[in-house]
């Protein structure tokens, strides 16, 4: 049972273009959202994150959103560089539960 | 070092062998998590040491997987009798706070079972 789905495995955007990487959720008890992303070889590094008192938030050229009717968000990348190119993790939390649980991952390839 | 630190990096063993992955987390972070992804999956919790209280060990795939912190700090991560299904990347997170937050996470351990 996938609580946080990533439905796009891949991604491939044009450089200076906008990415929009997204994940949906099914379990309401959620209420904290990150992002995180992970080159090869490495741990995932945390991107930017959302409570769900928030619908927005934005950090530099990245930006996340958050429909908690749809229970659906979205992280917006613009404009993208080729060294965005990484794999994203969508992860959430909820309740006195602090584990996060992550999507499987979209692969972003920005292109030059 | 600044961060957090795993080893071994890279692990290869024989079915049916035991093996240790070992974490040391960022100095003062009280919580600690193991994660791991296998082949084209994402990130599963395993287990989950937050200071003194008792780990939330709900993630752990079975008694073959067990974990231990000691003195607040460097965690163990056992897998006895090693199967080829356990094969993937184990990751280590610490975290400040108790709560909703940022994990920190080390580069893995890559398990290979043969």
């Amino acid at each position: 049972d996938q609580q946080v789905k990533q439905n796009s495995p891949s991604l491939s955007v044009q450089e200076g273009r906008i990415s929009i990487l997204n994940c949906d959720y099914t379990n309401s008890m959620f209420d904290y959202f990150l992002w995180y992303k992970k080159y090869p070889a490495e741990g995932p590094t945390f991107l930017i994150s959302i409570s769900s008192i928030k619908d927005k938030n934005e950090d530099g050229r990245f930006t996340v959103f958050l429909n908690k009717s749809a229970k659906h968000l979205s992280l917006h990348i613009v404009p993208s560089q080729p060294g965005d190119s990484a794999v994203y993790f969508c992860a959430a939390s909820g309740g006195s539960n602090y584990k996060l649980t992550f999507g499987k991952g979209t692969l972003l390839t920005v292109n030059p | 070092g600044a961060g957090v630190s795993q080893s071994p990096s890279n692990k290869v063993t024989e079915k049916g062998k035991d093996v240790e992955l070992r974490c040391d987390p960022i100095s003062g972070h009280t919580a600690l998590y193991w994660y791991r992804q296998s082949l084209g999956q994402g990130l599963e919790f395993l287990i989950y040491f937050q200071g003194n209280s008792a780990p939330d060990k709900s993630g752990l795939p079975s008694d073959r997987f067990s974990a231990e912190r000691t003195g607040g700090s460097v965690s163990t991560l056992t897998i006895q009798r090693t199967q080829q299904e356990d094969s993937a990347v184990y990751l280590c997170a610490s975290s400040l706070m108790v709560g909703p937050g940022e994990l920190f996470f080390g580069e893995g351990s890559r398990l290979t079972v043969l």
